[in-house]
């Protein structure tokens, strides 16, 4: 079954700790995408990676950090210098380049108090 | 910073009444893509348009992109529940990099 996996679903935090969150595609992809959504909003991008071992900032990376150690894995760390770090966090896979559609994985619910 | 207006933000239609969104960019696109995300879940690929004055049909949705490639346009018949969520266009990062830049998306309700 091809497709990408992110865990947990939900997640809950205390303020000042660090949490990483999973996401693994079986789908011989490229490219990984991290994606923030708050209630209502649309999709803002975190960290971005075309290959192995390189990565990219998106628009809000400050408090975000990411790691591309496998082509499969693309894990995002939310420290305890991301403001407001509650928030729905989508990952997604795409063939490398502009022309392709992103695949998205289920998401996790961050929640942090 | 990369604008990309979608509107309206929000619809409400009665089920059985037509539906449409639009999304327009200040500069000319090479592509664009539209994407659906039911509540609670996660964003769908529906289509991609890459000509000039193209029309995709899947159904009753419609798809259109603009003869300048700097809007388009999603348009649905006769809605029906299942249409519930929100539509998302996603259109190049016009920094030059390979990734997609969303719009702010159409939330839609269908009233039964």
């Amino acid at each position: 079954d091809g497709g990408i996996t992110q865990s947990p679903k939900y997640l809950f935090r205390k303020e000042g700790q660090n949490v990483t969150l999973s996401c693994e595609q079986n789908l011989n992809h490229d490219a990984m995408y991290w994606y923030r959504q708050d209630p209502g909003q649309g999709l803002r991008l975190i960290y971005y990676s075309q290959i192995v071992n390189d990565f990219q900032k998106g628009d809000i990376a400050e408090g975000y950090s990411v790691s591309r150690e496998k082509k499969e894995s693309f894990p995002l760390t939310v420290t305890s210098a991301q403001k407001n770090p509650t928030a729905f966090y989508l990952c997604a896979s795409s063939q490398a380049g502009r022309l392709y559609e992103q695949y998205f994985g289920p998401g996790t619910r961050l929640t942090v108090t | 910073g990369q604008q990309v207006m979608q509107i309206p933000q929000y619809q409400h239609v009665q089920e059985g009444e037509d539906f449409t969104t639009y999304c327009n960019s200040s500069t000319t696109l090479s592509n664009i893509q539209w994407y659906k995300q039911r509540p609670g879940g996660h964003p769908v690929f529906l289509i991609q348009l890459v000509k000039s004055g193209e029309v995709k049909k899947q159904k009753r949705l419609t798809f259109q992109f603009g003869e300048a490639k700097k809007n388009s346009s999603l348009h649905i018949t006769a809605t029906q529940t299942t249409d519930v969520g929100t539509y998302f266009c996603a259109v190049p990062d016009q920094t030059g990099a390979n990734n997609l830049f969303f719009g702010t998306g159409t939330r839609l309700t269908v009233i039964p």
